[in-house]
């Protein structure tokens, strides 16, 4: 089945600064790649996604790259603020597209 | 448009108990996904119901289990709760067409005792 490796685990940005989050998958079929975001005592919010027929997406300051050859995905977070301080979870979704394969997660915190 | 609802939030059981947990999806979406988070795992996928029938089942044992109702409505239920269990039981909703978007609820916060 998939495997969807994501790093770094933690990530502590000053405000203003850039953050970019990695993640790895193993499934050529995966075609679906979703960004999620998880507040304290919240359930995972989608922010971005993107598919296989496209290399990159963007929304304000999020953006999400896709290397199909590689296997590889990246979110970015441009003009970090206080309020992106969260859990950002990245997933593929296998090719019948109906299951979710999620990564362990990063914790990304935001410094004032 | 309301989005997931699950309920109850939080519920504390004692070891040997059986639970269920209940999900409403957004209108009009006729896939259920469960899904079970805990610190060290990550989030794991449970099961998904599509029009009643369960579509895909990950890889937990059978005291794990669910069901969907004709307005689309999920319950999940463990029999037999270990202490392991203890976790957040998260559901997403979607329309259920090859990848789609899933929306999650708020979650159920399972202490088991």
């Amino acid at each position: 089945g998939e495997n969807v490796e994501q790093h770094p685990s933690t990530l502590s940005v000053q405000e203003g600064d850039s953050a970019v989050i990695k993640c790895t998958y193993s499934d050529s079929a995966s075609n679906y790649f979703p960004w999620y975001k998880q507040e304290l005592g919240k359930g995972p919010q989608l922010i971005i996604d993107i598919r296989s027929n496209v290399g990159e997406k963007k929304d304000q300051r999020i953006a999400v790259t896709l290397n199909k050859t590689a296997k590889h995905f990246s979110l970015h977070i441009t003009e970090t603020q206080p309020e992106d301080s969260a859990v950002y979870f990245c997933a593929a979704s296998d090719g019948t597209g109906n299951q979710f394969y999620f990564g362990t997660g990063t914790s990304l915190t935001v410094i004032p | 448009k309301a989005g997931v609802t699950q309920t109850p939030r939080y519920l504390i059981k004692t070891r040997g108990q059986q639970v269920t947990l209940s999900c409403s999806p957004i209108s009009g979406h006729r896939s259920v996904s469960w899904y079970q988070q805990t610190p060290g795992q990550g989030l794991q996928f449970l099961f998904e119901y599509f029009s009643e029938t369960q579509r895909n089942k990950g890889n937990f044992p059978g005291r794990f289990s669910g069901r969907q109702f004709s307005n689309s409505r999920s319950e999940m239920n463990v029999s037999t709760l270990e202490l392991g269990d203890s976790a957040l039981y998260l559901c997403a909703s979607s329309s259920g067409l090859a990848g789609d978007e899933q929306f999650f609820g708020p979650g159920t916060r399972l202490t088991v005792l």
